[in-house]
């Protein structure tokens, strides 16, 4: 089993829709990281969170500590938020490292 | 301000051919990483450099070598390609892997084909 799970593995919407990704980790982690790989491959940082709740523009991350699971919510989507989005971890017990989930693929249509 | 560059882009090598893929980020990070994305599996890591002058093993270390030249560079060296090795390569960069505030910035990559 992976520390990293995402779900679902793929997603499609249509323009528009609100949309939610979730990421579920199985170790102590001191923060966590949603990343977004488009697809000409570039990986952008979206969000680190270590607590609670964070927002920029359209994109909503959460993380709920004790349940380990976190959450990446886009309102409004558009096509141009097509794109694969990967959760990561940064593990408590090495601090030098970063856990990925395998990624959700989003397409959003017209 | 580049960010973190990584040259070539693309490579297509024979197997036992030799490389070596450079990457170099401009924002005086102590922390460099090397990653390979295969399909259907997430970021795995290769090497990575806590600070200059050091380097370890990640999780999936065999068939490479790696230089942490100076603060800026940090190069991965396949000494003999196979074709197990073809794969999408992450260069990245952190200031302060222990501070909370660790995001990581990552360089365009490079798609290696080997033959």
């Amino acid at each position: 089993k992976n520390e990293v799970e995402q779900s679902p593995q793929n997603l499609t919407a249509q323009e528009g829709e609100f949309i939610t990704i979730n990421c579920s980790y199985s170790v102590g982690i001191s923060a966590l990281h949603w990343l977004q790989q488009h697809p000409g491959g570039g990986i952008v940082s979206l969000f680190m969170l270590s607590s609670g709740k964070k927002k920029h523009g359209r994109l909503i991350a959460t993380i709920n500590i004790q349940e380990k699971h976190s959450s990446l919510h886009i309102t409004a989507s558009h096509p141009r938020d097509s794109a694969v989005y990967i959760c990561a971890v940064r593990s408590q017990m090495n601090t030098d490292k970063l856990i990925f989930g395998t990624g959700t693929r989003l397409q959003v249509f017209p | 301000n580049a960010g973190v560059t990584q040259t070539p882009k693309f490579q297509v090598l024979k197997t036992g051919q030799s490389m070596t893929l450079q990457c170099a980020q401009d924002m005086n990070h102590n922390s460099m990483y090397w990653y390979r994305q295969d399909p259907g599996m997430g970021l795995r890591l290769i090497y990575y450099s806590a600070s200059e002058g050091t380097t370890d093993k990640g999780e999936v270390p065999n068939g490479y070598n790696v230089s942490r030249l100076n603060k800026r560079e940090f190069s991965l060296r396949l000494e003999s390609a196979a074709p197990s090795q073809t794969s999408v390569y992450f260069c990245a960069s952190v200031l302060d892997r222990g501070s909370s505030y660790n995001e990581q910035f990552f360089g365009p990559g490079t798609r290696l084909t080997v033959l």
